[in-house]
């Protein structure tokens, strides 16, 4: 049930654009996305509900495709403040405890200058 | 204080020691929960409070054992652990039904086992 995150590292200079991609082989209600920088706690991005509904705030934005059960995020004209690991949370069903997060391994970003 | 706040930072234990990982949310929230991030793992979901009550236990070991006295702290009580229990304990909160759905997580609890 855990999502596959790929690709697992991405090396980008500053300025570049990058996806990362969630895939669940279970159908999903939702998608989170938060980011961890090393020996911080994780920070929550955003959240899609199923619908196919995009999401972005700034130049960091989400589509979830229902029918694949895929979600992506797109990180544009990348800077150095992206670099971290950034993990998808799925969530198969509401149950209103939208906590119940099932976390993929997570995808390490590191921007270069 | 602000956010979600975990103590001790650091813990090292030895095998047969019995220790206490504390979390306090200043934020106001219905449900905390418990993490576990290992070396190369995903983040776990261990132990999961709505409203005080336990509504998810995701097949932790018995040598874990959490404790919610009230929607703003939560406990989790240690007993002979494993090495290979060593890992990053994180808490979180969030406001669940009502809420946007987004988990507030503090910095965690480096857990050691010798």
């Amino acid at each position: 049930q855990q999502p596959v995150q790929s690709p697992q590292a991405v090396i980008l200079r500053e300025g570049e654009d990058a996806v990362i991609n969630c895939s669940s082989s279970k159908a999903l209600y939702s998608v989170h996305w938060y980011r961890q920088k090393h020996g911080e706690a994780p920070v929550f991005l955003m959240i899609l509900l199923k619908g196919g509904e995009q999401k972005g705030h700034d130049k960091i934005s989400a589509s979830f495709n229902e029918k694949k059960q895929q979600s992506s995020l797109y990180l544009t004209a990348s800077q150095l403040s992206y670099s971290g690991t950034y993990f998808c949370g799925t969530e198969l069903n509401y149950g209103g405890s939208q906590g119940n997060l099932i976390f993929g391994k997570g995808t390490k970003l590191s921007v270069k200058p | 204080e602000t956010g979600v706040t975990q103590t001790p930072r650091h813990l090292v234990m030895g095998m047969t020691n019995k220790k206490s990982l504390k979390c306090e949310q200043h934020l106001g929230h219905n449900a905390m929960y418990w993490y576990k991030q290992s070396a190369k793992k995903p983040l776990e979901l261990m132990f999961v409070y709505n409203f005080k009550e336990q509504t998810e236990n995701n097949s932790v070991p018995s040598r874990f054992s959490p404790e919610c006295p009230n929607s703003s702290h939560l406990f989790l009580h240690l007993h002979t652990l494993q090495p290979e229990d060593s890992a990053l304990y994180l808490c979180a909160s969030s406001q669940v039904y009502s809420g946007s759905g987004e988990l507030f997580f503090g910095e965690g609890s480096r857990l050691t086992v010798l």
